[in-house]
């Protein structure tokens, strides 16, 4: 799987928009770019993915830039729930449910109320 | 709530003991995973099921390890010998056919060893 890098930690105010952001330059046209979550105590969930397009869902959005070399995960208005460890993963979308996701160290996110 | 759940969710054992952690899916998963994640670290993948044939183990995978899913529903994962590096959380994930690229987690079964 191609590498991603992200920062080890980010802080931002309750209520206020969080951009996460994760760096991919050895994408290949074929990777997805997956977002997961991780709360304290509890299993990764499942936040976002996109491939090209930017992506919105109920529970974050996801800009993904021209080329494809960096993303950003966006949380419009952070709440004290949404501190956790967030992982950016790669997946080739030709491998299918089968391959295992590989996650890096992930970004830690502190809300401050 | 018929999420992943997996028991126990703690245990604490002595080096040399054997233990057994299990998962149960959700309903009609036919592919299971299991992660482990030790601290400060993301999740490392261990093996993965689709229905009961285990398909995929990772060089993490000791022989100390085994894995069985022998009715495609739960799994369940058996450490023989325990060692003190064994310590960390057990993630189980399980997803449908037809989701492809997203899994669906459980809790975790954190193992302390002695």
């Amino acid at each position: 799987d191609a590498k991603t890098t992200q920062p080890n930690s980010m802080e931002s105010n309750e209520e206020e928009p969080v951009h996460l952001p994760c760096n991919h330059s050895t994408i290949s046209g074929t990777d997805y770019i997956h977002w997961y979550r991780q709360l304290p105590s509890q299993g990764p969930e499942y936040v976002i993915h996109g491939l090209t397009s930017n992506v919105n869902n109920r529970m974050a959005s996801l800009a993904i830039a021209e080329d494809r070399k960096s993303s950003t995960l966006i949380l419009h208005r952070a709440t004290l729930r949404d501190a956790a460890v967030y992982y950016c993963i790669l997946r080739d979308r030709a491998e299918g449910s089968a391959r295992q996701l590989t996650f890096g160290s992930g970004t830690q996110l502190t809300v401050l109320p | 709530d018929t999420g992943v759940s997996q028991n126990p969710r703690h245990k604490i054992t002595k080096r040399g003991q054997n233990v057994t952690f299990r998962c149960d899916p959700i309903s009609e998963h036919n592919r299971l995973y299991w992660y482990r994640q030790t601290l400060g670290q993301g999740p490392e993948f261990l093996t993965y099921f689709q229905n009961e044939a285990q398909l995929e183990k990772s060089r993490l995978l000791s022989d100390r390890f085994s894995a069985e899913r022998p009715k495609g529903s739960f799994s369940t994962l058996e450490i023989q010998r325990t060692e003190q590096g064994d310590s960390a959380m057990y993630l189980c994930a399980s997803s449908p056919r037809a989701s492809g690229l997203r899994r669906f987690f459980g809790p975790g079964t954190r193992l302390t060893v002695l």
